[in-house]
């Protein structure tokens, strides 16, 4: 499968725990995006990453979130201390090209379920 | 005001039914447009990207109106397997950077029955 590839497909934490959601690009794309959709509501941007580069997290919360995309594996988002309101669906998309005329490509997206 | 508006339906059409969706944007420095589907809240797919003189993919056909600010998604001859979740999605050219960033409007739900 040379998609987006997302893992875990579905985590569940306890409260104060440590999320860690991992993001492959499909080949050849070097520009990352994650997204998250909250229950009952649409997907909104979280932050924009090309490879060991963050250009764009204007979408993240300032605290306990932190996104990378290293030179060798995937792209990773970081919660940490979870909290209830975290629960949701995080998607990642990927493209070749940083610009808007390029269609982004979704990964199956992991969900997160916090007790 | 949401920087891109759907109706949220549901729409509920018989089989063989034409069905229009409308979006509204509110930042005219917009620079492109796409109409994804989302089934059962799984990812988004890329359904067609919009141009400003208007396309057509098999039974879909899109539409463009800057002036309005305004996108449509047209489909005819309506299949069970259309039912899903339609979302008008925006790029917004941020102070002359255009990379990509997504904005997505709430979707609107297609439901087609027998």
């Amino acid at each position: 499968n040379a998609g987006v590839m997302q893992n875990p497909r579905h985590l569940v934490r306890r409260r104060g725990q440590e999320a860690r959601l991992r993001c492959s690009p499909m080949k050849g794309h070097s520009h990352v995006y994650w997204y998250r959709q909250l229950p009952e509501e649409g997907l909104k941007f979280m932050v924009y990453l090309q490879k060991e580069n963050i250009i764009d997290e204007s979408g993240m919360p300032k605290e306990r979130f932190s996104a990378e995309f290293p030179k060798e594996g995937p792209s990773i988002l970081r919660i940490q201390q979870v909290v209830r309101g975290d629960s949701a669906a995080y998607f990642c998309a990927s493209s070749p090209l940083g610009t808007d005329y390029q269609p982004q490509h979704f990964g199956d997206g992991t969900r997160l379920s916090i007790l | 005001r949401k920087e891109v508006e759907q109706d949220p339906g549901p729409f509920n059409v018989p089989e063989g039914a034409t069905v229009a969706f409308n979006c509204t944007y509110s930042n005219s420095a917009s620079q492109s447009f796409f109409w994804y589907r989302q089934d059962c809240r799984k990812e988004p797919k890329l359904l067609m990207s919009v141009y400003s003189s208007g396309n057509e993919d098999g039974r879909f056909t899109a539409q463009l109106n800057r002036a309005s600010q305004y996108i449509s998604l047209l489909i005819r001859d309506s299949k069970l397997s259309d039912s899903a979740t339609y979302l008008c999605v925006v790029n917004i050219d941020a102070g002359g950077t255009s990379y990509g960033k997504l904005t997505f409007g709430q979707g609107t739900i297609l439901t087609v029955h027998p």
